[in-house]
């Protein structure tokens, strides 16, 4: 069965500090796999996208990185601002043109910056 | 920058009732989706549309739900007879091509069924 499994499940960390966020799928085959950030009571929105044959993507301070071989994406976020606290959300898409074409999604990681 | 627009941002419903969540998606894209998330659970696929028909829906997805792109603009997500469980908060997303590439959100509407 497609898969999305996030750990930690919520983080608290302070102002300027790293963090990494972990994806495990089992979507297979795939065609990309994603990260939103998603703001209390708001739409999602796309942070990384990487297909299969990449191993790394970075959007500012926010890096994602992709193990094909152990299916694992991690999302690391450097120097953090109070503004990333917000939900981390792994998001998988099937390579399929058949039946099964919708994303897969994970249940988020809570992320809480405090000053 | 273009972005997704729904309305309303929050819509309170009497069990029973219909209700037309609306959205008016990124105008250059072909693809119209509907998300829907229930607080605290994952993001949940309720139905994508391209070239004026359904192309997939999930089982979230009965006979009470149907889509409509009315005009060039706008794109609505109708559930006929509302029920409790239905509370959640509703996304539209649209994408210049298929679902395999990027979609992008609207801020969501938040139905609550009492």
């Amino acid at each position: 069965k497609n898969q999305v499994e996030q750990s930690p499940q919520s983080l608290i960390i302070l102002e300027g500090k790293n963090c990494t966020l972990q994806c495990n799928y089992t979507v297979s085959p795939f065609s990309n796999l994603r990260w939103y950030k998603q703001d209390t009571g708001r739409g999602p929105v796309s942070l990384t996208i990487m297909t299969f044959s990449e191993n790394t993507k970075s959007n500012g301070r926010y890096t994602a990185t992709l193990d094909a071989d152990t299916k694992q994406s991690s999302l690391h976020i450097t120097a953090s601002q109070l503004s990333d606290s917000a939900s981390y959300i792994c998001v998988v898409s099937p390579y399929n043109a058949g039946n099964n074409r919708k994303l897969i999604w994970g249940l988020g990681t809570s992320l809480a910056v405090n000053p | 920058e273009p972005e997704v627009t729904q309305t309303p941002s929050h819509q309170v419903t009497q069990m029973g009732q219909e209700v037309i969540l609306r959205c008016v998606p990124i105008s250059n894209h072909l693809y119209f989706y509907w998300y829907r998330q229930i607080l605290g659970q994952k993001v949940e696929f309720l139905v994508s549309f391209y070239n004026n028909e359904i192309s997939e829906k999930s089982e979230i997805f009965d006979d009470q739900f149907s889509v409509e792109r009315p005009d060039g603009s706008n794109f609505t997500l109708k559930i006929r007879s509302t029920k409790l469980e239905d509370s959640a908060m509703y996304f539209c997303a649209s994408s210049s091509q298929g679902f395999s590439y990027e979609q992008y959100f609207g801020p969501g509407t938040r139905l609550t069924v009492t």
